[in-house]
Parts: C-alpha cells; structure tokens; sequence
C-alpha cells in the first residue's frame, strides 16, 4: 500500500492564479480531510468527507473547494489564489467514524506571490 | 470550543536526557487526546493514544498519561535518542463535535543532541 499520496510537493502560484491539490489514498478509507499547517498554528481543518458525495466544512473553509466523486481521490482547490494561503498543505483519512488514528500524506508546500 | 496549548518550542537536550512536553486541553465533553509526531520533511504520524481518564498511551519508550483532574496530557521520555528529533504535537477530538474534527496544538520542536 502507498497509503496516502499527495502531488505535487511544491507549487508556487501568483495571486489569482487557480489550482488543484491531488490527494489519494489505496486503503478503502471513508473519512478523508485537508488541513493546513501554519507556523505557530499547528494543523486547522480545512474541508473533509465522509464518503463519497459528501464533504463538510471545517474551522478555516473559505477560498478553498472539494468534491469527493470517488473513495480514493479527494482533491483540494483554490480557485484564486492569495498570498494568505501560502502554507503547508495536509491530506489525512482514517477508515471508520470511531477510528482514531488519522493517516497522513507527506504534505504540499504552497507559496502564493 | 475544544484547544490544545503545548508549551514552545525548541527543547533542545543532550541524547539519553529526560524529556518533558507539556500539553493541557479545553474541551466541553470528554475528549480523546492523541500525541502525533512529525519527522522533518513528512507527514505526521500518531505517537500515543488515550481515550479516558487516566488512561496511560505508550510507544516506542514515550509515555503521557490523561489526567482530567488537571486537563493535560504531558509527552515524556526517559532517554530520548537524536532520532527522536522532531516537532510533536498534541491533540484531541470529541465524539460530540465529531471524531474527524482533531484539534491541534501549535506543535513543540524536539532537537536532540549526540
């Protein structure tokens, strides 16, 4: 198992500018969730799901979309960029509602100009 | 609402040292509280775990033990190597805001030292 998988590992994007955060996971998991990680924030929960065709969002949702059209791909967008979103970007899934341990990808480092 | 303070970071020791982070938590219900670690240039990975009162999570010589009496979950280690070197992070999440909604601390910075 890849576990779960994130491209691209860095990205700069100028302001404005759209773009899609990939994330994959191959262990049949059905919660899936994005966070950003800032410095001297830790990790804040952007969007997750709870299955396919269902997402929620989280405590920082705004400027960013997600859809969840498969169990295995749940990707990230920013439709227009701002320098505000540059920071590191997390994709975790666990496999039940009662499961506590999430599982994370190795992350997305994103500078916007 | 639920938050997780650590205290900051770095803690810098000498390897075979005693380390001590210390984590408290707010929350409304009875949380689960977690110790996940992140080594330099990866993703983060569960440390510990406890899902109640007094319950002491263990692994691979760390050690915190959920105290409710004084709301913490302190990281401990009675020999730390320098591949122990990393930023740990405490969290929790509550069965009523939901188990996905993990709460993070701002992360403590671990620099060991041969």
């Amino acid at each position: 198992n890849a576990g779960v998988t994130q491209t691209p590992k860095f990205q700069v994007l100028k302001t404005g500018q759209s773009m899609t955060l990939q994330c994959a996971q191959d262990m049949n998991h059905e919660y899936m969730s994005w966070y950003r990680q800032d410095p001297g924030m830790g990790l804040r929960l952007i969007h997750y799901s709870v299955g396919a065709g269902i997402t929620d969002q989280g405590e920082v949702p705004n400027g960013y979309n997600v859809s969840r059209s498969t169990t295995e791909d749940f990707p990230l967008r920013l439709l227009s960029a701002a320098p505000s979103q540059t920071s590191v970007y997390f994709c975790a899934s666990r496999p039940r509602e009662d499961s506590y341990e999430q599982y994370f990808g190795p992350g997305t480092r994103l500078t916007v100009t | 609402g639920n938050s997780v303070t650590q205290m900051e970071g770095p803690v810098t020791l000498s390897e075979e040292a005693f380390l001590t982070i210390n984590c408290t938590y707010t929350a409304t219900g009875y949380p689960s509280l977690f110790w996940y670690v992140q080594y330099p240039g990866e993703g983060l990975q569960l440390l510990l775990k406890a899902t109640k009162a007094d319950d002491k999570g263990s692994n691979k010589g760390f050690e915190a033990t959920y105290r409710k009496e004084t709301t913490s979950f302190h990281l401990e280690k009675g020999s730390v190597q320098v591949s122990d070197s990393a930023v740990y992070f405490c969290a929790l999440s509550d069965r009523y805001t939901g188990f996905q909604k993990l709460v993070f601390g701002t992360g403590t910075r671990l620099l060991v030292s041969p």
